[in-house]
């Protein structure tokens, strides 16, 4: 899931799997990460946010996962449909002089096949 | 409806133009953020509000580019003597408080510069 050049990381994954999306964020004194769905033609769809003083967070079908020692984020999507093809983007907040701006990554596309 | 609205939905002009880009937060939220999303990026982010004051406007790209929030409520992003570059998808969200609050995403306006 980790964003390389202009092109989107893609994963394909089967309907009723589990997906796991990854994400390598730069800032290592980040104190609040966030994954975001978008679908073609949206805006960005809150899923599930994390501090850094949590290292898992459960939601409903999603669970986030926080490595500070690696600076890693994964997002697991358990019993994966197809409404959930979409791009996910992870995103931190950099302590910045007090500023609550999302840096985020380049996203993953996730396709899911019936 | 409850969410972030944005209008227009798309925007069409020539280079040299003046174009307004306008948001409505969800109500009774204090944080508004505008992003700008090129295709296949992610959002960058550009400038957020508390209230009525630019609280960072450091990603704003350069001085053509300006945003106000008069009453701490709607917000308009004015581009001048708009370039081919500034083509991209502005998309504007807000949170309760500035406080590690997930942002929420209106779902944009596409601008074509022609």
């Amino acid at each position: 899931g980790e964003s390389v050049g202009l092109h989107l990381p893609t994963l394909s994954v089967q309907e009723g799997d589990n997906s796991i999306i990854n994400c390598a964020y730069s800032n290592s004194a980040s104190d609040y990460f966030i994954w975001y769905k978008q679908e073609s033609g949206k805006g960005p769809q809150f899923i599930i946010d994390i501090r850094s003083n949590m290292d898992k967070r459960q939601g409903q079908r999603v669970t986030v996962l926080l490595n500070k020692t690696v600076k890693h984020l994964s997002l697991q999507i358990a019993a994966t449909q197809p409404g959930d093809s979409a791009v996910y983007f992870c995103a931190e907040n950099p302590p910045v002089g007090g500023s609550e701006k999302l840096v985020f990554g380049k996203g993953t596309k996730l396709t899911v096949n019936p | 409806g409850a969410g972030v609205s944005q209008t227009p939905s798309n925007k069409v002009t020539e280079k040299g133009k003046y174009v307004e880009l306008r948001c409505d937060p969800i109500s009774g939220h204090t944080a508004l953020y505008w992003y700008r999303q090129s295709l296949g990026q992610g959002p960058e982010f550009l400038i957020y509000f508390q209230g009525t004051g630019a609280a960072d406007d450091s990603g704003l790209p350069n001085d053509r580019f300006f945003a106000v929030r008069p009453e701490g409520s709607v917000s308009t992003l004015k581009i001048q003597r708009t370039e081919r570059g500034d083509s991209a998808v502005y998309l504007c969200a807000s949170s309760p408080t500035h406080s590690n609050q997930p942002q929420h995403f209106g779902d944009g306006t596409r601008l074509s510069i022609l």
